[in-house]
């Protein structure tokens, strides 16, 4: 069955660079795009970036000047990184699967804090 | 950016009763390819968001057809035929039409 799982550091200091990754099965990423979404703690939902399967990638204008997503297809995994980090990303981060967004991982908190 | 107005904020039901939430959009979500990307999601507490209604109103895999979704442009609906205790949480629409794709603030809806 489809699965998404988000995996990441927990804890992050201020400017420094987060890495997270999302490790899906039961499809192919050449196949299904991948979006992650993030949501600060106690309100709504942000798209943050996409990787599409052929390759290509959108970003959240507000944030593109520090965010990076990729993927490595033999490992079925898509890997977002974003630098510069201020307490205001302080959010559950989750990926989920294409525009549609019909499967979602459970998310990872990642909390910006020195 | 695209602007999601979702209205109301939050609501108060019985078990059973019916209820519908709005969803406007500062722009046309009807993509060029003619289809409309308005997707709607509830997150239930403690959970991930979860896909209920696709492309304004396509029923989710497994979603009971007591959930409908209507509308067009720049307008949409989502109703809730008959709330169930498992339907509270907090439901968003979502436009994938346009990037960067935004979501509504959030209906939240709570027993009464």
């Amino acid at each position: 069955q489809v699965q998404l799982k988000e995996s990441g550091p927990g804890l992050v200091q201020p400017s420094r660079t987060l890495s997270l990754t999302c490790t899906v099965s039961g499809f192919s990423l050449t196949s299904y795009g991948v979006s992650w979404v993030r949501q600060p703690p106690g309100k709504g939902l942000e798209w943050i970036a996409a990787i599409w399967s052929g390759g290509s990638t959108d970003y959240n204008s507000a944030l593109k000047s520090r965010l990076s997503i990729s993927r490595d297809t033999s490992k079925s995994q898509v890997l977002l990184k974003m630098n510069s980090l201020q307490t205001e990303d302080t959010a559950m981060y989750f990926c989920a699967r294409g525009g549609y967004f019909d499967f979602w991982g459970p998310g990872t908190m990642v909390t910006v804090s020195s | 950016d695209v602007v999601m107005t979702q209205t109301p904020p939050s609501l108060s039901v019985a078990i059973g009763q019916s209820v519908s939430i709005s969803c406007k959009s500062s722009q046309s979500l009807v993509y060029s390819d003619g289809k409309t990307y308005l997707h709607w999601l509830l997150q239930s507490p403690g959970q991930s968001p979860k896909l209920l209604i696709y492309q304004v109103s396509n029923l989710g895999s497994g979603v009971p057809d007591r959930f409908s979704g209507t509308g067009s442009q720049k307008d949409f609906t989502l109703k809730i035929s008959r709330v169930e205790a498992e339907d509270l949480g907090v439901y968003y629409c979502v436009q994938a039409t346009h990037f960067p794709y935004t979501f509504g603030a959030g209906t939240k809806l709570e027993l009464k």
